[in-house]
């Protein structure tokens, strides 16, 4: 079974400032792909980044970068230079074997001006 | 290009009067399709896939259920609501291909209050 743990259910942040949002995951496939999603207010989910298992560099994408740690099963977001619209809900997702993806608690962000 | 539509947006029902929500997906072929549904403040939790017409699978036994009845079109339905089937409920597409790194793509969501 695969599981993605959120410890963090909220977090502040001041403007302009980096913020690192902490995701780790179990599954006994040896293939798989995280991905991370923004939630704002309005609902909608909002996809922002994608690692690979056999991806050897971190990924990013523009603000966004991955710290993808194997060992530890983890695949945590960094967010830098926040700005105000980041204030929203960020999910953590794995998709293994399957079609099927896994999410995780989330995490508020609220960002300060 | 791909789209997603999801409605209503907004919907309030009565304890045990039926329910039906549509999702449909524009521009692309195929799609796999899913449910979710999401509690206030919580996680996502898939409730439906479907890998093509007529092919279901539930992940949470539950009074709601599913239907493919066209290539891109997923609907969601109860016979009898639950107040406990309040929340948030979103549909979602991936392309067919079983490649781990396709990200699903979601509708804006159906926020649901059974009274």
């Amino acid at each position: 079974a695969q599981k993605i743990t959120q410890t963090q259910p909220g977090m502040f942040v001041q403007e302009k400032e980096a913020v690192t949002l902490d995701c780790t995951y179990d599954t006994s496939d040896p293939s798989y792909g995280l991905f991370w999603y923004k939630q704002p207010s309005s609902g909608e989910m909002i996809f922002l980044i994608y690692q690979g298992s056999y991806d050897q560099q971190n990924a990013t994408e523009g603000r966004y970068s991955l710290n993808f740690q194997k060992a530890r099963k983890s695949a945590n977001l960094v967010i830098s230079a926040s700005q105000l619209g980041d204030s929203a809900m960020y999910f953590c997702a794995m998709r293994a074997a399957g079609n099927k993806l896994t999410f995780g608690g989330g995490t508020r962000v609220l960002v300060k001006p | 290009s791909q789209t997603i539509h999801q409605w209503p947006a907004t919907l309030v029902q009565p304890v045990g009067s039926p329910l039906s929500l549509e999702c449909t997906v524009e521009g692309t072929s195929n799609p796999n399709l899913y449910w979710y549904r999401q509690a206030a403040g919580r996680g996502l939790q898939l409730l439906f896939y479907s890998v093509g017409i007529g092919q279901i699978s539930s992940e949470v036994p539950q009074n709601l259920s599913a239907s493919r009845p066209q290539d891109r079109q997923f609907i969601l339905s109860s016979k009898k609501l639950l107040l406990s089937d309040s929340g948030f409920y979103l549909c979602a597409w991936s392309p067919l291909l079983r490649e781990l790194n396709s990200p699903l793509h979601f509708g804006n969501g159906t926020r649901l209050t059974v009274t």
